[in-house]
């Protein structure tokens, strides 16, 4: 079974659209997580949601509405997509290790184009 | 803010060959120190973990030291293998921001046989 899934893997579409991207993990974790990745690999956090509140939105544009509707998913849709939005979006979830340490589990990515 | 600085990439090592990945991090508090490895096409997986000052987290043969002095969590492996050519990234975490990773920029290695 996969502990977090997202999809879809792979995801090409033109500029001006509007797209979502669904992720669910099924390990019972409280908090779940976006992150983009860029072509140089740097990853940066973007949204987290703890029980359906959202609890960081690191200055990501307004056309990024995560939606949470229960603790086991967190959607991402992406409105009228510019050029600069191609990345790899990972979701991920977290376990609490203690000490302020949280063990993120990550989905496989979505690879977005936009042309 | 806090912020975690890796050595630059990529590292091209052969196999059974010493691996050191270099981290520095800058953190108010006392930070918790991850290694995640990402391999191709996958999402990234923790690879060992440290919590305080002189931890020693280890997996699989991986190694890191919290180093409280240097501000350093810095990766070793003895002799490495093929299969651990992936993509390394030391994170930290603290109490404050417990919710969120923060991620060095990645290191790619490649390991020739």
């Amino acid at each position: 079974d996969t502990a977090v899934s997202q999809t879809p893997k792979y995801l090409v579409t033109q500029m001006g659209n509007d797209k979502s991207i669904k992720c669910e993990q099924n390990l019972g974790h409280d908090t779940m997580y976006w992150y983009k990745q860029d072509s140089k690999k740097f990853l940066k956090i973007m949204f987290s949601y703890n029980n359906k509140e959202l609890i960081i939105n690191e200055t990501v544009p307004n056309r990024f509405s995560p939606k949470s509707p229960d603790k086991a998913h967190l959607n991402l849709h992406i409105n009228s997509l510019e050029l600069g939005d191609s990345a790899v979006y990972f979701c991920a979830s977290s376990q609490d290790l203690g000490y302020g340490a949280r063990k993120l589990f990550f989905g496989s990515g979505t690879q977005l184009s936009v042309l | 803010g806090d912020s975690v600085t890796q050595m630059e990439g990529p590292v091209t090592l052969s196999e059974e060959a010493f691996l050191t990945i270099n981290c520095t991090y800058t953190a108010t508090g006392y930070p918790s120190l991850f290694w995640y490895v990402q391999y191709p096409g996958e999402g990234l997986q923790l690879l060992l973990k440290a919590t305080k000052a002189d931890d020693k987290g280890s997996n699989k043969g991986f190694e890191a030291t919290y180093r409280k002095e240097t501000t350093s969590f810095h990766l070793e492996k003895g002799s490495v293998q093929v299969s651990d050519s992936a993509v390394y990234f030391c994170a930290l975490s603290t109490l404050q921001g417990a919710q969120k990773l923060v991620f060095g920029q990645g290191t790619r290695l490649t390991i020739n046989p």
